[in-house]
């Protein structure tokens, strides 16, 4: 079965705090790793992408992740966040042979406080 | 670009009644299109994968009879919730993928929110 768990639902943190979303996956066979964010009244747009290569991968406005196999993760970071990170955030899946299919998780709300 | 959007963003229909939402690729071409279903504080599951000319594909446990999907040309699928019931009350999003990128990434309409009362 393929699941993907966002334990925190939500993550309030001080504007120039670091952060990091979590995000655990199970998955039995290879699977390639998306975080993408949703602002307000808007679509899920695209953040950041492991598909194979450098574990470690950026995203154009200061986001990182880093792909941990043996800890079945994919956690998000920035070492300082600003207002306008305010927004839903959500990790998704999928495996190799059905690239058709998103797993998504169920979603991190990061809340960035002046 | 690589735009998608979704009409309408909200709907509020009787229950009982059929309301159909749109989802349209605006500055590219997308053979196939995805419909999901967000409910609160839940993830986006996939319900149905729809390719232009063809009947679409639809996840276990999604009902095609209730939810018709229809995609016609390149820029636009529909999904019409059939005699909805309040249980039907979520969030739906569409999302596209560019035929010519070559790539499995998806764009993300803005959803619409359908209340059944």
């Amino acid at each position: 079965a393929q699941s993907v768990t966002q334990l925190d639902s939500q993550v309030p943190v001080f504007e120039e705090a670091p952060v990091e979303l979590r995000c655990n996956y199970s998955s039995s066979v290879s699977v390639y790793l998306f975080w993408y964010v949703q602002y307000p009244n808007q679509g899920l747009q695209l953040l950041l992408k492991y598909l194979s290569g450098s574990t470690l991968v950026e995203s154009i406005n200061g986001f990182e992740a880093e792909f941990n196999k043996s800890q079945t993760s994919f956690h998000l970071r920035k070492p300082s966040v600003h207002i306008s990170d305010t927004a839903e955030y959500f990790c998704a899946v999928i495996r190799e042979g059905n690239f058709n299919k998103f797993y998504f998780g169920s979603g991190t709300k990061l809340n960035v406080k002046p | 670009g690589a735009v998608v959007s979704q009409h309408p963003s909200r709907v509020i229909c009787k229950s009982g009644t059929s309301v159909k939402i749109e989802c349209r690729s605006l500055d590219f071409q997308a053979t196939t299109m995805f419909w999901y279903r967000q409910f609160p504080k839940k993830s986006l599951m996939l319900m149905a994968t729809s390719n232009e000319g063809s009947k679409a594909t639809y996840e276990q446990g999604v009902e095609k009879d209730k939810f018709l999907i229809n995609h016609a040309s390149l820029t636009l699928s529909t999904l019409t919730v059939t005699s909805a019931h309040p249980e039907d009350s979520s969030f739906y999003i569409c999302s596209a993928r560019d035929a010519a990128s070559g790539t499995y990434e998806q764009y993300f309409g803005p959803g619409t929110r359908l209340t059944v009362t």
